[in-house]
């Protein structure tokens, strides 16, 4: 299995939900990631979890809360966004932490579309 | 500040045709280079990667260069298909202990019957 599967593929919600959004992985990778894609835009990087463990938080907001539950998973839980929030929400993945040298590649799933109302 | 530069930033070409699709860095210490395609509302995908001693890579129809002294890469796609209509990623890692990506704008190719 090489692939990074994200549910849901959309998400329309309202600026008082509680959402999550759920990215899997089973290539044994140590490290996940998750971005935000506005669009024509390159993807931001939010979070970075390396061995299940936050390493990196790019100043989220914070009602973007992630979770990494175990090695395979990361969820981000979503609560009072706003409508600038609506974007394509990309998870990744890679063999080790970042500075794991020139191949380690990062595996990007097929991105949650979100609506924020 | 690192910096990853692609032009042009949107391409139409007929299918069959090639194009060339360029991207300037100023991403120090460099670490690696990697082309992406990304479909519409799906995740990047990597085309090619290239680290410091390798000045060109080939996947299918896909060609990239790499000119570490002036800090260019190029993605050359011989004979397009409708399904490369995409949009192309350049991604310079750092070689820094955090290896930090730096992603470019993105080139939108269109590619028509």
């Amino acid at each position: 299995d090489t692939e990074v599967t994200q549910t849901p593929k959309h998400l329309v919600m309202g600026m008082t939900n509680k959402k999550s959004l759920k990215c899997e992985q089973h290539m044994g990778h140590r490290a996940m990631y998750w971005y935000k894609q506005k669009a024509k835009k390159p993807p931001e990087l939010m979070f970075v979890y390396s061995y299940e463990k936050l390493s990196i938080n790019e100043s989220v907001p914070s009602r973007f809360s992630p979770e990494c539950p175990n090695s395979s998973l990361l969820n981000l839980h979503l609560h009072a966004l706003q409508p600038e929030d609506s974007a394509l929400y990309l998870c990744a993945s890679s063999q080790v932490p970042l500075g794991g040298g020139p191949y380690n590649e990062q595996f990007f799933g097929p991105g949650t579309r979100l609506t924020v109302l | 500040k690192n910096q990853v530069e692609q032009s042009p930033q949107s391409l139409i070409i007929l299918e069959g045709k090639n194009c060339t699709l360029q991207c300037n860095y100023t991403v120090s210490p460099f670490s690696n280079l990697r082309w992406y395609k990304q479909d519409t509302g799906r995740g990047p995908v990597s085309l090619t990667i290239m680290t410091f001693s390798e000045n060109t890579k080939s996947n299918g129809r896909y060609t990239a260069t790499l000119d570490a002294d002036t800090k260019q890469s190029s993605l050359h796609i011989t004979a397009s298909q409708l399904s490369d209509s995409a949009s192309y990623i350049c991604v310079v890692t750092d070689n820094n202990a955090g290896n930090m990506l730096t992603f470019g704008g993105g080139t939108r190719l269109m590619v028509k019957p």
